[in-house]
């Protein structure tokens, strides 16, 4: 099993622009979530899925969309990077929401 | 409201001392489920430890044990004969096992950043 697999690892943006960021997992687990990491701020949750075709939002979902065609994979669209974004992302999913999460690696992402 | 509060922000003793991480939660749910989590300095997030509501025991696994008490809503990490590897931040976080609009949510603490000196 390769777990959780994000990519890219690391990403500039310019103010304005789009793109994606990819999860995904091979462990065939319903929950997933996308998480942001700023220094003292500690993990903070974007969006969640509890299964293919159910997304909802967490703490800070603004300027984020997902979506969850498969079980395998949670992608996170930026739809109009600002540097307000500039952080560590990080995917996560579980079996369920009685057990641990499984992080990726996480994608630096800087906004210029 | 759900809440994992860990109070001390950064940590940082000498190799060889014990250190105890403090967690405090809330929630109003009965059946709950607790995690730490451990981020060296390389970034990734690594699972230490899953606890239910309803297992008081404390558990010990090599130089880490952890005490789970609900008469004060707290579940303390302590890491014994501390080594420069612990080096690293630790998250707490609590999971509900009923609470509807949110299942699949963990609510994590800010972390306490740990720093064992040589």
């Amino acid at each position: 099993n390769a777990g959780v697999t994000q990519t890219p690892k690391f990403q500039v943006l310019k103010t304005g622009q789009s793109m994606t960021l990819q999860c995904a997992q091979d462990m065939n687990h319903e929950y997933m979530s996308w998480y942001r990491q700023d220094p003292g701020m500690g993990l903070r949750l974007i969006h969640y899925s509890v299964g293919a075709g159910i997304t909802d939002q967490g703490e800070v979902p603004n300027g984020y969309n997902v979506s969850r065609s498969t079980t395998e994979d949670f992608p996170l669209r930026l739809l109009s990077a600002a540097p307000s974004q500039t952080s560590v992302y990080f995917c996560a999913s579980r079996i369920d929401r009685t057990y641990e999460q499984y992080f990726g690696p996480g994608t630096r992402l800087t906004v210029t | 409201a759900q809440k994992v509060t860990q109070a001390q922000t950064e940590i940082s003793v000498v190799e060889k001392e014990d250190v105890t991480l403090d967690c405090v939660y809330e929630t109003r749910d009965t059946t709950y489920y607790l995690f730490w989590y451990k981020q060296p300095p390389s970034g990734e997030l690594v699972f230490l430890i899953r606890r239910n509501s309803f297992d008081e025991q404390n558990e010990i696994s090599g130089r880490y044990s952890w005490n789970f008490q609900k008469s004060t809503s707290s579940f303390n990490f302590t890491i014994t004969a501390s080594q420069v590897v612990d080096s690293a931040v630790y998250f707490c976080a609590l999971s509900e096992a009923w609470r509807g609009s949110t299942l699949g949510r963990l609510y994590f603490g800010r972390g306490t950043q740990l720093t064992v000196w040589p």
